[in-house]
This record gives C-alpha cells, structure tokens and sequence, in this order.
C-alpha cells in the first residue's frame, strides 16, 4: 500500500534557526497534504499540494512539491516558540477511496 | 467556526470495560475517519465512513473494536472488552464532499478521546 517516509524525526534547533522537513514517496503522488499538530492538540490541516514543482508560502512556511511528485518538503524560517509540534504529510491512498495515509511526522522543539 | 466534537474528552476505565467514544462531524462533512495516535505507531487509520457508509476498516482489529454511523450527526467507535494496550488518543475527523475539480479535501480534526486502560 501506499507509504512515506518523513524525516528526521526529531529537530531541535534554536529560536531563529530554519527547520525543514522532508515527505517521500516511492510512487508518484496525486497530491499531499501537510498538516500541523501542537502539543496536547490535534492535527490541523496547513496547505495542499497538486501541481508539479508546486511551491506555497505561509508567512515563514514554505511548502514544496518536487518536480516528479515523489517528494515534498516543509521549511520554515526564522523558527519560533510558537512553532513547536509535530508536522505530518499525508497523501491519498492509491486506491482513490479517499483515505488519507500520514507520515510519521517531524517533531519541532524550539529553544529560546 | 464548525468543529468536529468528540465525547468523551478523557476516558479511564479498568480492562474488560465496554468503552464508547462519539464524534459529531461537521456538518454538511460527508466522510468520516477514526485514528487512533500512539507513541510508538503514530497516526492509524482504524475506519472511515463516506456518506455513512464504511468504507474501509482494515486498520482496526474486529474482534473488539466496532465503528458507526447510527446517522449524518454520530459517528461512534466501541471497544468490547477494552485491553490496556488500547491505551491511546483517539481522534475522529471528518471531510467535506470533494470539489468540483476533483480535488481532496482537507480533513478537520476534533479534540480527541484520550483513553487510559488500567
């Protein structure tokens, strides 16, 4: 079935430092999701991606679809506090049923 | 802004209880999805439903977990008898119906049934 592989697994960098974090797939995907989830909270959708090379920005988040639709990535700049959680891709399952099948997700500690 | 609520929010009971967790999608959401979130395993797909329908429910193991949709508003997801590696944040999460271009839509997350089997 399908799957993706999330890295790292843990990134702990200082207040002001970017951070990045990388989805891939061995199959072409149709499209990815990225989603944001707090301490103690639940997965909050963030942004989706579809088109090739796709690139979208969020204030300091930029998220990317590579050219090949194999992999995306997540990096934010100038990290702060309020950016610690776990970010999770997700991508739809090759059955086209509608399940959304998630990473491992990427866990952000921000020290001040 | 519409939320998917989830009851109840804590749940702690002694294995071999009955354990029922609710989940109120958004309304006008036709797909429903159960997870389950562990240390270890991350998010699970336990079940989903579209238009109340199951449609998969391969991630959850059948002989004590069950999942419904009694109706549009409820969706519920049982453990009989519970076991304490049930333990777990149990989230429901629902969609709305996809796009005109045919594009997935985003999935809404409640709060979370947090699960503790002593």
């Amino acid at each position: 079935g399908q799957q993706v592989m999330q890295i790292p697994q843990y990134q702990h960098v200082q207040e002001g430092e970017d951070f990045t974090t990388y989805c891939n797939s061995s199959t072409t995907l149709s499209n990815i999701q990225w989603y944001k989830q707090r301490p103690g909270g639940h997965p909050v959708f963030l942004i989706q991606l579809v088109k090739s090379g796709e690139v979208k920005k969020q204030k300091r988040l930029t998220f990317q679809f590579g050219e090949a639709k194999k992999n995306s990535s997540l990096h934010i700049t100038a990290t702060q506090t309020t950016d610690v959680g776990t970010y999770f891709c997700a991508v739809y399952g090759s059955s086209n049923t509608g399940k959304l099948i998630f990473g491992q997700g990427t866990t952000l500690q921000v020290k001040p | 802004d519409a939320r998917v609520t989830q009851t109840p929010r804590d749940k702690v009971t002694e294995m071999g209880q009955e354990v029922t967790m609710r989940c109120q999608p958004i309304l006008g959401h036709n797909t429903v999805f159960w997870y389950r979130q562990t240390m270890m395993q991350g998010l699970e797909l336990l079940a989903y439903f579209r238009n109340r329908a199951p449609l998969d429910d391969s991630g959850m193991p059948k002989d004590r977990f069950s999942a419904e949709m009694p109706d549009a508003t409820l969706a519920t997801l049982k453990i009989q008898p519970s076991e304490p590696r049930d333990s777990a944040v149990y989230f429901c999460a629902s969609g709305p119906p996809r796009g005109g271009n045919g594009k997935p839509s985003p999935q809404h997350f409640g709060d979370g049934t947090r699960l503790s089997i002593l």
